[in-house]
């Protein structure tokens, strides 16, 4: 099974930031790593696919990068609404998995 | 639009059967996926299923115990699941994937999740 861990944990940020959230995974899944936000008591939301695809409808604040085993997700001028928990997950090979998320917040 | 239904309390042991109806796209034409969290935990990767029904995948920890399946006429994506434990006790999200095949893959709608406790 393809491992995903994220660095940092959690992490304190300010409006108007700019923050990066790091995934590895513990083997080469080319580009595909996929990102999503969840907000306490509501579902995940798909923010960046295959590495660095903006989803549509996603604000262009949010960047994805990397290959093969590291990947970051960058959020550039840090919004309120972007207080939340962040995952990465790859869809390499099954199983399917996630990595433990970063929390951001205030 | 996804919608589950089904979840609820149970013992361990006992089983249950998750739906998920889908409206607003060719569901027949996406992948689909339950996604599961425990209470204060990260998101886990229950099972897949392909826009055709075939393959289906599952995660180890419910291999054997929970099962997968569709209905492309009716709109509708289901998990069977037998023999739960506590450890299964969590909010089920269904997830649309993609209308490629693996690993071109993301889940880009999902339901509100329906609620899971097992407990005696």
């Amino acid at each position: 099974d393809i491992q995903m861990t994220q660095s940092p944990s959690s992490l304190s940020a300010s409006v108007g930031d700019t923050v990066t959230i790091t995934c590895r995974a513990s083997q080469s899944i080319s580009a595909y790593l996929n990102w999503y936000q969840q907000k306490p008591g509501k579902a995940p939301k798909l923010l960046i696919y295959a590495s660095s695809s903006l989803q549509s409808g996603v604000p262009s604040r949010f960047s994805g990068s990397g290959i093969e085993t590291y990947f970051t997700l960058t959020i550039t001028s840090l919004q309120p609404e972007d207080f939340a928990t962040y995952f990465c997950q790859q869809s390499y090979s099954v199983p399917l998995t996630f990595g433990p998320g970063t929390k951001v917040d205030i | 639009q996804l919608v589950e239904s089904g979840g609820g309390l149970v013992k361990p042991g006992g089983s249950l059967r998750l739906s998920c109806a889908a409206s607003g796209f060719i569901f027949g034409s996406y992948s689909m996926s339950w996604v599961r969290q425990a209470p204060g935990k990260g998101l886990e990767w229950v099972s897949y299923i392909s826009s055709s029904g075939s393959p289906m995948y599952y995660a180890d920890s419910v291999k054997g115990r929970f099962s997968i399946s569709r209905d492309n006429a009716l709109n509708s994506l289901h998990l069977q699941m037998n023999s739960l434990r506590d450890e299964d006790t969590a909010v089920y999200y269904c997830a649309r994937g993609s209308y490629k095949l693996l690993p071109d893959d993301a889940f880009d709608i999902w339901g509100q999740g329906t609620m899971v406790t097992v407990s005696s």
